[in-house]
Parts: structure tokens; C-alpha cells; sequence
């Protein structure tokens, strides 16, 4: 079975610095997806970046940014010019690419904090 | 466009009563998963649904807990005689096809308590 670690249950940054977020992974399967998700205190899940295993190119979204080292199953999400409302938990999900089992697999989830 | 939509956003149970939570799909969508969130812990799957067939329901647990997505009218996750370890939020996200190159849209949850 997938599983998905994150290894920082907290993590804070200074406004307008930049923070990574870890996520390590763990699969035998060469055809999968790799999310990012921000849950803010209202609870919905916003998906923040995604990354297909095929592209070699790391997947970028305005501030957002990751490191997808595929032979280390490392999957990190750099946050550039930190905001105040990137303030969230932070989730790496997993999701098998073949059909009929798409389900996704969250890690534990990482609390970032933005300090003023 | 309407979202996800799920209700009630705030359901509160004594224990061994019934819970329904409900879902929306977005317009066009006919695939639902349910997840489930423990307090301070990652979205767990419970279950996936396509119109009138259960797809997979490997994370659901074998008691108490039923899903349902009729050809008409939104999708049910039923949990019968509740207990205190039952209280979660619990999400359902929507997709259009079948892949995993589609996204999944989550609704904003259903925050259960069980007294």
C-alpha cells in the first residue's frame, strides 16, 4: 500500500520569506499523480499544486513551487514571498494514475504559520 | 458553477443515533469519494461511488457505516448507532471521469459530533 509521510507537524516563517514543506512518499508504481493541498481554518481543501510522476519538470504556481526528486520519493513544496493567508495546514497526497483506483492518500499534514 | 455541496455543514448526534451526511456532486460529476478526518490527523478514504455502484469501499468500516449514490439525488454516507469515536469532519470530493488525471473537488465538510 501507498503512504505518504510528512515529517513536520509545525513549520513557521517570517512574512515575505520563503518556507519549504517536506513530503516523502512510498510506491512501487511508476504512473501516479502528487498533490499539494491547503486547508485553512474553514476546513476546505484547496488544491495548491499537483505533479504528474511522467514529467521530469518541476511544477510551479505563481508563489508556489515544488521538488520532485522521483528516485528519492521526495516531494516538497516551496513557498516563495510568504503571505499572511498562506497561514494552514498543509497536506501531500498520492494518487495512483491507472484507472478504477484513484483514491488519495494523505500524509499527516504540516501547520505553517506566518509571523508579521 | 455550482461546488461540491454537502449538509448539513454541522451535525451533532448522541451516542446510538443515526448520522446522514449528504453530497452534492458538482454539475456533471458521477464519481463521489468520501474521506474521513480525525481531529489534527490527514483526510482518510473511506469510499468511492459512481452512479448507483459502489466502486471501492476498502476504507470503510465493516460496522455501522453505509454510502450510497442514487441514480438521482445526491449521495448519503449513513452511519448507524454512533459512538464518540465516530466524531470527524467529513469531506467528499467530486470528479467528472474516470482517471487519475482528473481532479478531485471537495466540498467544505461535515463536521460530526457525537455526544
Amino acid at each position: 500500500a501507498q503512504t505518504v509521510t510528512q515529517s513536520q507537524p509545525e513549520m513557521s516563517v517570517q512574512e515575505a520569506e520563503t518556507v519549504t514543506l517536506s513530503c516523502t512518499y512510498d510506491t512501487s508504481e511508476s504512473d501516479y499523480y502528487l498533490f499539494w493541498y491547503k486547508q485553512p481554518p474553514s476546513r476546505q481543501m484547496i488544491l495548491v499544486i499537483r505533479q504528474e510522476a511522467y514529467k521530469q519538470q518541476n511544477a510551479t504556481e505563481n508563489r508556489f513551487s515544488v521538488n520532485f526528486q522521483k528516485a528519492a520519493k521526495s516531494f516538497s513544496l516551496k513557498i516563495s514571498d510568504s503571505q499572511l493567508g498562506d497561514a494552514a495546514m498543509y497536506f501531500c497526497a498520492y494518487r495512483r494514475g491507472i484507472q478504477g483506483a484513484q483514491k488519495l492518500v494523505f500524509g499527516q499534514g504540516t501547520r505553517l504559520t506566518i509571523n508579521p | 458553477n455550482a461546488g461540491v455541496m454537502q449538509n448539513p455543514r454541522h451535525l451533532v448526534r448522541r451516542r446510538g443515533q443515526e448520522a446522514r451526511l449528504r453530497c452534492s456532486p458538482m454539475k456533471g460529476h458521477s464519481h463521489v469519494y468520501w474521506y474521513r478526518q480525525l481531529p489534527e490527523e490527514g483526510l482518510k478514504f473511506m469510499v468511492y461511488l459512481q452512479k448507483e455502484n459502489i466502486i471501492d469501499e476498502s476504507g470503510m468500516p465493516k460496522e455501522r457505516f453505509s454510502a450510497e449514490f442514487p441514480k438521482e439525488g445526491p449521495s448519503i454516507l449513513r452511519i448507524q448507532q454512533v459512538v464518540r469515536g465516530d466524531s470527524a469532519a467529513y469531506f467528499c470530493a467530486s470528479q467528472t471521469g474516470t482517471g487519475g488525471h482528473y481532479e478531485q473537488y471537495f466540498g467544505p465538510g461535515t463536521r460530526l459530533t457525537v455526544t
